[in-house]
């Protein structure tokens, strides 16, 4: 199993709609986990992040955590063709250390 | 936040040869990490690197192969020794700022190299 998965997609979505990206995680012990963009060619940045049970909103964007489930979602509302990226879900090991990274999943928004 | 310059960007490399990677950051920091991310892969993390001690590696990673120096607290280099193509990736430092790994990560541009 690995710690943390993600649906790798394509998702394709149109321009507007609202785009939901998933994440499970295996260490329950966790505790801080973590949204990052990727556009090809680029590094990962942080969009958002989020430690206790329920809904975080920043903008377009809306995290969602429930520990009991170890799931984490990213909504990104009205979306647009520039949110077209590789999402990473990322969660710090217990101890928080380490972060580790889900694979990615590859969104499109069509135009 | 942290602004992290990686050095080179990319680079092609003969089996066999070793590169160092060099990573600057423009604050003090205390942990900084390397990450390996092959071609269409997620990230995944080499070692961590504290200034003062000896990096610690992740499972499948070891020191023969992948030194890592750390002198300051700004300063830090990756050398991939004994390349070979399997070690063709795009390799990334990154930072936490602050006295701990919050998790919130910064990442320099990444370093692309091409093992032949």
């Amino acid at each position: 199993q690995k710690e943390v998965e993600q649906n790798s997609g394509p998702l394709s979505v149109p321009e507007g709609a609202i785009a939901s990206l998933n994440c499970t995680y295996s260490d329950r012990g966790s505790q801080s986990f973590f949204w990052y963009r990727q556009y090809s060619g680029k590094s990962p940045e942080l969009i958002m992040s989020i430690y206790s049970n329920g809904d975080k909103e920043d903008g377009r964007f809306t995290a969602q955590l429930n520990k009991a489930s170890q799931y984490v979602s990213l909504l990104i509302r009205d979306s647009q063709p520039s949110d077209s990226a590789t999402y990473l879900c990322a969660v710090n090991k217990p101890g928080g250390f380490k972060t580790i990274f889900g694979a990615g999943t590859r969104l499109f928004v069509k135009a | 936040s942290a602004v992290i310059s990686q050095k080179p960007s990319r680079d092609i490399c003969q089996r066999g040869t070793s590169l160092t990677i060099q990573c600057q950051v423009d604050s003090q920091v205390t942990m900084m990490f390397w990450y390996r991310q092959q071609p269409g892969q997620s990230l995944t993390l080499i070692a961590t690197a504290n200034q003062g001690s000896e990096a610690t590696y992740e499972s499948g990673f070891v020191i023969d192969k992948f030194p890592i120096s750390r002198p300051n607290l700004t300063f830090s280099t990756l050398t991939v020794s004994n390349m070979s193509p399997e070690d063709s990736s795009i390799y990334l430092c990154s930072v936490s700022p602050g006295g701990s790994n919050t998790g919130e990560l910064f990442f320099g541009e990444g370093s692309r190299l091409t093992v032949l």
